[in-house]
């Protein structure tokens, strides 16, 4: 079974300038989350998806964050415009239903890479 | 709200030594509580998991047991392998999405 995708693995972008990641979740997979992992924390969730809706984006900074999951499968997180406390690593996970199931396990990607100079 | 308080790292043991990270929790109502292992370079791995009191959850030789008196989760191996080099993260889940602490950076070395 394929794992969750996830691309680039690297950035490096300046600050102001905007960038997008893309996010493939595991198949069948209803459940889709971005975290945000600044160096020496934990992983901290951005926004999650049921299918296509938004169940929970509430510290999703919306200001300069977006992110869309148009068909219910794969996703894309952007930043407009980079600021230096961007600067870390951005996780996509899917579980298969997600709502409610607080037992469901969460896949991981390999994350991708961002420094914000 | 929900969180997590692990032991700050890093940790570093010899091969063969006995491997303790502490993790305790504070939630409303009666979370599940995980293990997740982050080798380098790769993303998160779930290493065990536990979804209600007196569970022990275990894999690869790790345990843990969810303690509801003590709330607690401490992950233990018997005999740690160099391979075993990587962060570990305490996560917990309950009405909330998946809180993790700060992880702790364990060092193995022969």
């Amino acid at each position: 079974e394929a794992g969750v995708a996830q691309s680039p693995r690297y950035k490096i972008i300046e600050k102001r300038q905007s960038v997008a990641f893309w996010c493939n979740p595991i198949s069948g997979h209803a459940t889709l989350y971005w975290y945000q992992q600044i160096l020496g924390q934990g992983p901290k969730l951005l926004i999650q998806f049921q299918n296509n809706g938004v169940v929970d984006d509430s510290q999703l900074p919306k200001d300069r964050f977006s992110a869309e999951r148009l068909k219910g499968v794969d996703s894309t997180l952007k930043i407009q415009p980079a600021k230096l406390e961007d600067s870390a690593v951005y996780l996509c996970a899917s579980s298969l239903r997600g709502l409610a199931l607080s037992q469901e396990t969460q896949y991981f990607g390999p994350g991708t890479r961002l420094l914000v100079l | 709200g929900d969180s997590v308080t692990q032991m700050e790292g890093p940790v570093t043991l010899s091969e063969e030594a006995f491997l303790t990270i502490n993790c305790t929790y504070t939630a409303t109502g009666y979370p599940s509580l995980f293990w997740y292992v982050q080798y380098p370079g790769e993303g998160l791995q779930l290493l065990l998991k536990a979804t209600k009191a007196d569970d022990k959850g275990s894999n690869k030789g790790f345990e843990a047991t969810y303690r509801k008196e003590t709330t607690s989760f401490h992950l233990e191996k018997g005999s740690v392998q160099v391979s075993d080099s990587a962060v570990y993260f305490c996560a917990l889940r309950g009405n909330t999405p998946l809180v993790f602490g700060k992880g702790t950076r364990l060092s193995v070395i022969a």
